[in-house]
């Protein structure tokens, strides 16, 4: 099965600057790949999906690079907010709707 | 806007006594989702249904019991709560199709005394 690997420990970054997380897969390569926000005591958000075939996708202030060969994606975000703080979580999939595997994710606290 | 919607937010309940979490949605999504989240840990996906198909996941403890009456609603039992049953439980949506994204309600926080 697969296995996602988040840095569990949180990540403190000045605001401003640009914060980069990362996300590990381990086993096979994954159709595409989804970031989520989470907030304390509340569920996901969906923020971004990049295929097998896409190496970056932007949205805003975000961008996720997908590396097949590393088996890695990162998620960037830029001019970082203190409303940016959340954990955020990376999802892999197979490929249609039943396969998701979720990361545990990383917690993100930007420092005003 | 089209939702997710969770009841309650808060649930307390006693050990062993059952418990009935609801969900439902305006999105007109095909299918359903139910996770088990506990603190720090990645969401766990209990069951899903793509219609009225159920699909369980292998490691899922019988203790846990879902329905879906129609498109829009749908439920999740826990016949006899135990202590590592408390956690936050999470339902989600999706479309049917080969990328997608899920959207997910606010949880129910279960507390089993």
């Amino acid at each position: 099965s697969q296995k996602i690997e988040q840095n569990s420990e949180a990540l403190n970054i000045q605001e401003g600057k640009t914060a980069t997380l990362t996300c590990n897969y381990t086993n096979y390569s994954p159709a595409y790949l989804q970031w989520y926000r989470q907030d304390p005591g509340r569920g996901p958000v969906f923020l971004l999906l990049i295929r097998e075939n896409e190496k970056e996708k932007r949205k805003e202030r975000l961008k996720v690079t997908f590396d097949t060969t590393l088996k890695q994606s990162l998620f960037h975000i830029t001019a970082s907010q203190p409303a940016d703080s959340a954990t955020y979580l990376c999802v892999t999939s197979s490929g249609g709707y039943q396969k998701v595997t979720f990361g545990t994710g990383t917690k993100l606290q930007v420092i005003p | 806007d089209a939702m997710v919607i969770q009841n309650p937010r808060y649930q307390v309940t006693q050990f062993g006594k059952p418990v009935t979490l609801s969900c439902s949605q305006t999105l007109n999504h095909n299918v359903m989702y139910w996770y088990q989240q506990k603190s720090s840990q990645a969401p766990k996906l209990l069951f899903h249904y793509y219609d009225k198909d159920f699909n369980n996941e292998a490691d899922t403890p019988d203790n846990f019991q879902s329905r879906r009456p129609n498109t829009s609603f749908c439920f999740l039992d826990i016949r006899s709560p135990g202590l590592g049953d408390a956690a936050m439980y999470l339902c989600a949506t999706s479309r049917a199709s080969a990328y997608n994204e899920q959207f997910f309600g606010p949880g129910t926080r279960l507390t089993v005394l």
